[in-house]
């Protein structure tokens, strides 16, 4: 079974521009999640998507972050514009309805740098 | 708000010996807590995980402990190898909210050899 697919894996940017990332989730996994996690701490949830629709987006700052999930499937997370505290790893997850697990299963992340 | 805690940053065992890692909680009606584990510039990978109705589960190695009435939540690992070097994350959830969970900060082990 495939894992979860993310790129880019690295991305530097100036502060004011945009950046985009990219997510696959295993396929058949119904939520998808995207998660930052800054340096020294744990990962945060930012968006969390049943199929197409958004279940939770609570923490997402809607100012400058928007995602989306196309038909249900790939996830496209976007920074417009980017500032020096985005600098952050952007985590990918997903997770069946009918898991074994509570838990979801993760992409290797974008780590994206803000200069 | 910090509704999941790990204080210890860091911690350092010798191979052969157990490794024990602590977290601690805030809110009482968390349904369910995992453990996942995260080697560098990969994700974090799942381990295992402890309902809330549960004190005690056990995987080869790897045994969670869950004490409700303090809040507290335990990884023990033993016999602990190089191998689990690495930063764990404890996190929760409910069972009402599709998954979505709450990280701790992580605790990095160094199993030396």
């Amino acid at each position: 079974e495939a894992g979860v697919a993310q790129s880019p894996r690295y991305k530097i940017i100036e502060k004011r521009q945009s950046v985009a990332f990219w997510c696959n989730p295993i396929s058949g996994h119904a939520t998808l999640y995207w998660y930052q996690q800054i340096l020294g701490q744990g990962p945060k949830l930012l968006i969390q998507f049943q199929n197409n629709g958004v279940v939770d987006d609570s923490q997402l700052p809607k100012d400058r972050f928007s995602a989306e999930r196309l038909k249900g499937v790939d996830s496209t997370l976007k920074i417009q514009p980017a500032k020096l505290e985005d600098s952050a790893v952007y985590l990918c997850a997903s997770r069946s309805i009918a898991g074994r697990i509570p838990g979801a299963f993760f992409g290797q992340g974008t780590r994206l740098t803000v200069v | 708000d910090q509704q999941v805690k790990q204080n210890s940053p860091s911690l350092s065992v010798q191979e052969g010996r157990i490794s024990i890692l602590n977290c601690d909680y805030t809110n009482s009606m968390f349904d369910y807590f995992l453990w996942y584990k995260k080697y560098p510039a990969e994700g974090p990978t799942f381990l295992i995980s402890i309902s809330s109705i549960k004190d005690k589960n056990e995987d080869g190695r790897f045994t969670v402990f869950l004490n409700k009435s303090a809040k507290h939540l335990s990884l023990h690992i033993v016999p602990s190898q190089p191998g689990d070097s690495a930063v764990y994350f404890c996190a929760a959830g409910f069972y009402n909210q599709g998954g979505k969970l709450i990280f701790g900060q992580g605790t990095e082990l160094s199993v030396k050899p």
